[in-house]
């Protein structure tokens, strides 16, 4: 049974600051990795993607992804008030599952 | 840009009725899925439907679920007698590859059971 965990939060970060969100799991053969974003009464958005160790980058968004930990996190840099929403990490298992297994989400508000 | 469609976008129903939540997926897209959603929870996979057939389902989608495309545009989602668990967002998503970075979501169907 996969499990993804992350905080609920909210975590609240002012305008123009360094969001760090995280996300552990419990099933050490999962292989990708994904961050959606979810506005409140709309469907999941996928923003980012990580399948190997280390940075990933795309814009203000940096995925960060440790195996051995089973960890992986999202930064969003110079936080807007446009990015205040809640967002679900997910991932797959080997196998070429296209499934994805979400977490709870953890609620984002960047106030100005 | 084209979207996945979903209609209705809410549905009043009592406890016992069956519904049917319509979906139209992309058009170039062959793998349709329907994800559900209740409310503060995490979003969860019922099935996935590929070349008229059922290709994955949870343990979620028992037999009170079906899916069906009753033609070449439309994929629907029927829940026969309808529990108040059942209250919940119903997404469809859908993708021209099996692979998670194609899916596309639509705007949901917030069911309401009473």
């Amino acid at each position: 049974q996969k499990e993804v965990e992350q905080n609920s939060g909210p975590l609240s970060v002012p305008e123009g600051a360094i969001a760090s969100l995280n996300c552990t799991y419990s099933d050490r053969v999962s292989q990708s990795f994904f961050w959606y974003r979810q506005y409140s009464g709309k469907s999941p958005e996928l923003i980012m993607s990580i399948y190997s160790n280390g940075d990933k980058e795309d814009g203000r968004f940096t995925a960060q992804l440790n195996k051995a930990s089973q960890y992986v996190s999202l930064l969003i840099r110079d936080s807007q008030p446009s990015d205040s929403a809640t967002y679900l990490c997910a991932l797959t298992s080997s196998g070429g599952s296209y499934i994805p297994t979400f977490g709870r989400g953890t609620s984002l508000i960047v106030h100005p | 840009e084209p979207e996945v469609t979903q209609t209705p976008s809410h549905q009043v129903t009592q406890m016992g009725q069956e519904v049917i939540l319509r979906c139209v997926p992309i058009s170039n897209h062959l793998y349709f899925y329907w994800y559900r959603q209740i409310l503060g929870q995490k979003v969860e996979f019922l099935v996935s439907f590929y070349n008229n057939e059922i290709s994955e389902k949870s343990e979620i989608f028992d037999d009170q679920f079906s899916v069906e495309r009753p033609d070449g545009s439309n994929f629907t989602l029927k829940i026969r007698s309808t529990k108040l668990e059942d209250s919940a967002m119903y997404f469809c998503a859908s993708s021209d590859v099996p692979a998670v970075e194609t899916q596309y979501f639509g705007p949901g169907t917030r069911l309401l059971v009473l």
